[in-house]
C-alpha cells in the first residue's frame, strides 16, 4: 500500500474537466513539493507539473496543479482523447527520507 | 539535447547480480541529483534511490536497502545501481532519471529475475 495514496481509476467525455486527488501526510505532500507525471504504456512518465503548480515548457495549459495541506489535485480541463494514460504524483518524504509515490491513477476518456 | 540511457538489464538468477548504468550527455552531469525508479510489469512506479551530485549522499528505498549500491562517476557522465541477492519481486523496468523537476528520465532497462 501506498504511503500516497491516489484513486485507481478516473474517467470523462471528451472536454470535460476531471481532477485526480493524491493524498499524503505532514512529511511529505505536506511539507516537499508535489509533482505529477503521466506515463502512457511502454513509454517513460513524462512530467506534467513540478513543484506544485508549475508546469514544465510545452505541457498544455490544460493541466493544472494544486495543492492544500497533506493532499494535491492534478486538473485536466478539455479533456481530450489522447490524454488517457497513467497518472502519477509523487513527494519526498522526509520520515522515508525517499521519493514516494501516488498508487497511479488510470485516465480513460470515454 | 538532454539524453539519459540506460543499460545492463537482463535476465538473472535468484540470488544473482547485476550493474545497471546510466549514460548521461546535453547537461553537466556533475552538478545534479540523479535517481533510480523501478516499474515492475503491470505495475506504479517506485523509487528506488537517490545520489547528490558529488556521490557524498546517497538514499535508499527500504525493499533494496542493504542489496543495492547506486555511485556515479562523474568523470564519465555514469550514474550505476550495483543490484545484489535479487529476488523476483526485483523484476521490473528501472529508470534512471534526474532530479524530480527536471522531467528527464530515460528510456529504462528491464530487469527479470527468474531461474
Amino acid at each position: 500500500q501506498s504511503v500516497v495514496t491516489q484513486p485507481p481509476s478516473a474517467s470523462g467525455t471528451p472536454g470535460q474537466r476531471v481532477t485526480i486527488s493524491c493524498s499524503g501526510s505532514s512529511s511529505n505532500i505536506g511539507s516537499n513539493s508535489v509533482f505529477w507525471y503521466h506515463q502512457l504504456p511502454g513509454t517513460a512518465p513524462k512530467l506534467l507539473i513540478y513543484n506544485d503548480n508549475q508546469r514544465p515548457s510545452g505541457v498544455p495549459d490544460r493541466f493544472s496543479g494544486s495543492k492544500s495541506g497533506t493532499s494535491a489535485s492534478l486538473a485536466i480541463s478539455g479533456l481530450r482523447s489522447e490524454d488517457e494514460a497513467d497518472y502519477y504524483c509523487a513527494s519526498w518524504d522526509d520520515s522515508l527520507s525517499g521519493v514516494v509515490f501516488g498508487g497511479g491513477t488510470k485516465l480513460t476518456v470515454l | 539535447e538532454v539524453q539519459l540511457v540506460e543499460s545492463g538489464g537482463g535476465l538473472v538468477q535468484p540470488g544473482g547480480s547485476l550493474r545497471l548504468s546510466c549514460t548521461a550527455s546535453g547537461f553537466t552531469f556533475r552538478s545534479h541529483y540523479m535517481h533510480w525508479v523501478r516499474q515492475a510489469p503491470g505495475k506504479g512506479l517506485v523509487w528506488v534511490s537517490r545520489i547528490e551530485s558529488d556521490g557524498s549522499r546517497t538514499d535508499y528505498a527500504d525493499s533494496v536497502k542493504g542489496r543495492f549500491t547506486i555511485s556515479r562517476d562523474n568523470s564519465k557522465n555514469t550514474l550505476y545501481l550495483q543490484m545484489n541477492a535479487v529476488t523476483d519481486e526485483d523484476t521490473a523496468v528501472y529508470y534512471c532519471a534526474r532530479e524530480l523537476a527536471s522531467g528527464y528520465w530515460g528510456q529504462g532497462t528491464l530487469v527479470t529475475v527468474s531461474s
